[in-house]
């Protein structure tokens, strides 16, 4: 019950395109859910988070996009640039539980 | 931001010596911080869980005397890996917070020859 299942494994996008990341739970108790962004030899980093008060969120090109009844979240990068290329966790959490992460998207972008 | 620092960045050392790595939060107090180990093309692992002033709660499977945590203060943690093997060859990674959200060091990658 504290899985995050998180596809695709991995994600090409042209230039210019939309990146779509999606992401299933099972455990209600979870009420926030980050998204990070890990470029090879770094830590991970903060991207955008939701709470289940909302249904989306959008930062610049960023927009998390929260399904409660179907308990599943996404995140969509617009207008996808090569330096969005990396691999990019979700996680879940509740109070100040642990974070529980997905299995990571190795996103690509080509010109 | 919050910023969270992690050193060393990157340590090789012989097999069978201590390697203590540090992550301290730079501009916030952090009354939690975790480890977490990552392997080439992985997602993050976590390993332990530590409160300032309190011992560290380690995830099942893990050895509590093969990685000695250490919360002393509310801006500093320690990960000591202690008689280190080529197996605990890794890329570590710590990370703090007051409430949510966790910030992340940039990690440290440990070579044991």
């Amino acid at each position: 019950q504290q899985q995050v299942k998180q596809s695709p494994q991995s994600l090409i996008v042209q230039k210019g395109g939309i990146s779509i990341i999606n992401c299933a739970y099972e455990n209600t108790a979870f009420d926030y859910f980050p998204w990070y962004q890990q470029f090879p030899g770094k830590g991970p980093a903060l991207l955008i988070a939701i709470r289940p008060d909302v249904s989306e969120k959008k930062e610049g090109r960023f927009t998390i996009s929260f399904n409660k009844s179907a308990k599943q979240f996404s995140l969509h990068i617009m207008d996808s640039q090569p330096g969005d290329s990396a691999t990019y966790f979700c996680a879940a959490g509740f109070g100040n539980e642990k974070l529980t992460f997905g299995t990571g998207t190795r996103l690509t972008i080509i010109p | 931001g919050a910023v969270v620092s992690q050193h060393p960045s990157w340590v090789i050392c012989k097999s069978g010596t201590s390697v203590k790595i540090e992550c301290r939060s730079l501009d916030f107090q952090a009354t939690t911080m975790f480890w977490y180990r990552q392997f080439p093309k992985q997602s993050l692992m976590l390993m332990a869980t530590s409160n300032e002033g309190s011992k560290a709660t380690y995830e099942q499977g893990v050895e509590k005397d093969k990685f000695l945590i250490n919360h002393a203060s509310l801006t500093l943690s320690t990960l000591t890996v202690t008689s280190a093997h080529p197996e605990d060859s890794s890329f570590y990674i710590c990370s703090a917070r007051d409430n949510q959200p966790q910030h992340f060091g940039d990690g440290t990658r440990l070579s044991i020859l």
